[in-house]
């Protein structure tokens, strides 16, 4: 089952913060994060593993609880430049990789 | 740039045609991935191969298949096309066990 995320969409200024999350009805073993811009390929921005392990982007950060099966992005002091569709992503290697429903996010100067 | 390559980047072709989207993936990632977008929604898994074998199947029609060969590279061949089949097809490419995908450019699939 696709992991959903909340909000659906958020409008920010500049500057502002932000939070989405990503929950899933099945366990999450890891999590990746993904921002994809109208029309444009979707581009890896940080994967969050078993055990709090964490590898990506300087500038955004995230968490993940295994036992609730969620990941949060944390958007800080967001630029323009954040706006775009946000996904969760998981599975991979023998498993379906599934998105989440996605969130919108725009940043108003 | 993630490395990742795809063609022909625009195809428009009518109902009942078949058509093949290339993908060349990021120099030794060894899994390849399909996906299809339609307009604004999410991205839907079709289907995944790693060094040449299927691994994974999501929903994908009977309609669509695909391969991997031995250079790695991986053709997505959609026949008997239907107007529903315009999409954004992307591809992706990974090469470590936690799986986060490298996207190409996508090519955009337009059924008249």
């Amino acid at each position: 089952q696709q992991p959903v995320q909340s909000p659906q969409a958020v409008i920010l200024r500049e500057g502002e913060d932000a939070v989405i999350n990503c929950s899933s009805s099945k366990a999450l073993y890891s999590v990746h994060w993904y921002r994809q811009k109208h029309g444009e390929a979707p581009v890896f921005l940080m994967i969050l593993l078993k055990g709090g392990e964490q590898k990506g982007h300087d500038k955004i950060s995230a968490s993940f609880n295994e036992k609730k099966q969620q990941s949060s992005l944390y958007l800080t002091a967001s630029q323009l430049s954040y706006s775009g569709t946000y996904f969760c992503g998981t599975g991979g290697g023998t498993y379906k990789y599934i998105f989440g429903t996605g969130t919108r996010l725009k940043v108003l100067a | 740039d993630s490395g990742v390559t795809q063609t022909p980047k625009h195809l428009i072709t009518a109902t009942g045609q078949r058509v093949t989207l290339r993908c060349s993936p990021r120099s030794g990632d060894l899994s390849v991935y399909w996906y299809q977008q339609s307009l604004d929604q999410g991205l839907q898994f079709l289907i995944q191969y790693y060094n040449g074998e299927e691994r994974a199947k999501g929903n994908i029609l009977e309609r669509f298949s695909a391969q991997q060969f031995p250079d790695l590279h991986s053709e997505l061949n959609l026949s008997s096309l239907e107007l529903g089949d315009s999409a954004l097809y992307f591809c992706a490419s990974s090469g470590t066990s936690y799986n986060e995908q490298f996207f190409g450019p996508g090519t955009r699939l337009t059924v008249l």
